[in-house]
């Protein structure tokens, strides 16, 4: 059974620039996760989708990050403009249902911001 | 939302050696998963574990849901068990603990 796929793995970028990052989690998982992982920390939830719909996005900084999952299979996550404090690894995760499930990680995106 | 602690921050072991690694959290939780991330950054699924004992290898873990605790308990410890733990408790949505990195010197 195939992954997590996410790409690309590292992006440095400028600040104030744009990013993209992509997702197809593993089939058949029709939850979606997004975290945040600064470095020395835990992961921090930015966006979970169930399907295409958006269950809880409290933690994302809306001014400049979004998400979208408009199919209900793969993910992008885009921020713009970022900021030195972005620099960070982004997960992407699904699950079968919800996260009272087993939840499988990608191997995340690096993004350095210089 | 729900509170997760770990402890110790960091352990240094000595290969062969046994240990054991706290996670505390603040509320009922539905799910606790513990997670091993290696070097590269990516989190492995330990155990699925919201009550009760399991067993997996070298490594085994216990849940105790009415005293909001579980432990991880790492045996015979060998340097590719290196890496942060991590603890992460459901009530709506999965929540972290700040991990507990592991050394194991050869």
């Amino acid at each position: 059974e195939a992954g997590v796929a996410q790409s690309p793995r590292y992006k440095i970028i400028e600040k104030r620039q744009s990013v993209a990052f992509w997702c197809n989690p593993i089939s058949g998982h029709a939850t979606l996760y997004w975290y945040q992982q600064i470095l020395g920390q835990g992961p921090k939830l930015l966006i979970q989708f169930q399907n295409n719909g958006v269950v809880d996005d409290s933690q994302l900084p809306k001014d400049r990050f979004s998400a979208e999952r408009l199919k209900g299979v793969d993910s992008t996550l885009k921020i713009q403009p970022a900021k030195l404090e972005d620099s960070a690894v982004y997960l992407c995760a699904s699950s079968v249902q919800g996260a009272g499930n087993t939840i499988y990680f990608g191997e995340g995106s690096w993004l350095t911001v210089v | 939302g729900i509170q997760v602690e770990q402890s110790p921050p960091d352990l240094i072991l000595q290969e062969g050696a046994n240990s054991t690694l706290r996670c505390n959290f603040s509320d009922s939780v539905n799910n606790l998963q513990w997670f091993h991330q290696n070097p590269w950054g990516q989190l492995i699924n330990l155990f699925y574990i919201p009550s009760g004992t399991k067993q997996n290898g070298r490594l085994s873990a216990t849940t105790v849901a009415t005293e909001r605790y579980s432990l991880l308990y790492i045996s015979s410890s060998q340097t590719t068990d290196s890496g942060v733990y991590f603890c992460a408790v459901n009530d709506y949505k999965l929540s972290f603990g700040a991990g507990t990195t592991v050394t194991v010197r050869a």
